[in-house]
């Protein structure tokens, strides 16, 4: 089992420029989510999937557009990046029932945006 | 809404001593809690989890907490800490029925010395 895989690892943009972050995982989770994390502000929530075909804004989701392809998959997109969204982006996903609660996270992707 | 408080942002301890990296959290409704660990340039890693019952969790690599439901702390501890311990903790809380949304604190970047 691979877990959860993000792709790419490192991405450097232009401000201005477009790209897709890619999640995938192999668990069978129902649930996944995108985070952001900058220094000194620990993990905010993006986008989450509670369910293939469903997504909900989380807490900072301005800039991003999500699309969840299938179960497996959850992409985040990045229609005109920013400098203020230069960070690390963690997918993560998660089960059902009360042990759903826990998330498991994938590797990260860094993005920096000049 | 619920918050989380990591007071402690940096922890420098002596390999073999004893440590706890202090986690508050403010939430109307009951809480599952959450402990996770990042290790340099990887993913998140969960360390324990609180959902119910006794509220002395153990996890794994020695590490326990305890959840003060009148003191709304999830405080985690070890007896002694290792080289190998050094990262950065994160404490994070979710509501029951919120939808396995977690809600993360600034994390405390432990730093284990010889």
């Amino acid at each position: 089992n691979a877990g959860v895989t993000q792709t790419p690892k490192f991405q450097v943009l232009k401000t201005g420029q477009s790209m897709t972050l890619q999640c995938a995982q192999d668990m069978n989770h129902n649930s996944m989510y995108w985070y952001r994390q900058d220094p000194g502000m620990g993990l905010r929530l993006i986008y989450y999937s509670a369910s293939e075909g469903t997504t909900d804004k989380g807490e900072v989701p301005n800039g991003y557009n999500v699309s969840r392809l299938n179960k497996r998959e959850f992409s985040l997109r990045l229609e005109s990046a920013a400098p203020s969204q230069t960070s690390v982006y963690f997918c993560a996903s998660s089960g059902t029932g009360v042990e759903g609660e826990t998330q498991y996270f994938g590797p990260g992707t860094r993005l920096l945006v000049l | 809404a619920q918050s989380v408080t990591q007071l402690d942002s940096q922890v420098p301890v002596f390999e073999e001593a004893p440590v706890e990296l202090r986690c508050n959290y403010s939430s109307s409704v009951s809480v599952y809690l959450f402990w996770y660990v990042q290790y340099p340039n990887q993913g998140l890693q969960l360390l324990l989890k609180y959902l119910s019952g006794s509220t002395l969790v153990k996890g794994i690599n020695g590490f326990e907490a305890e959840f003060n439901k009148s003191q709304t702390s999830f405080h985690l501890r070890k007896p002694s800490v290792h080289i190998s311990d050094t990262a950065e903790y994160f404490c994070a809380v979710s509501h029951t029925g919120g939808g396995n949304k977690l809600t993360f604190g600034t994390g405390t970047q432990l730093k284990v010395e010889l």
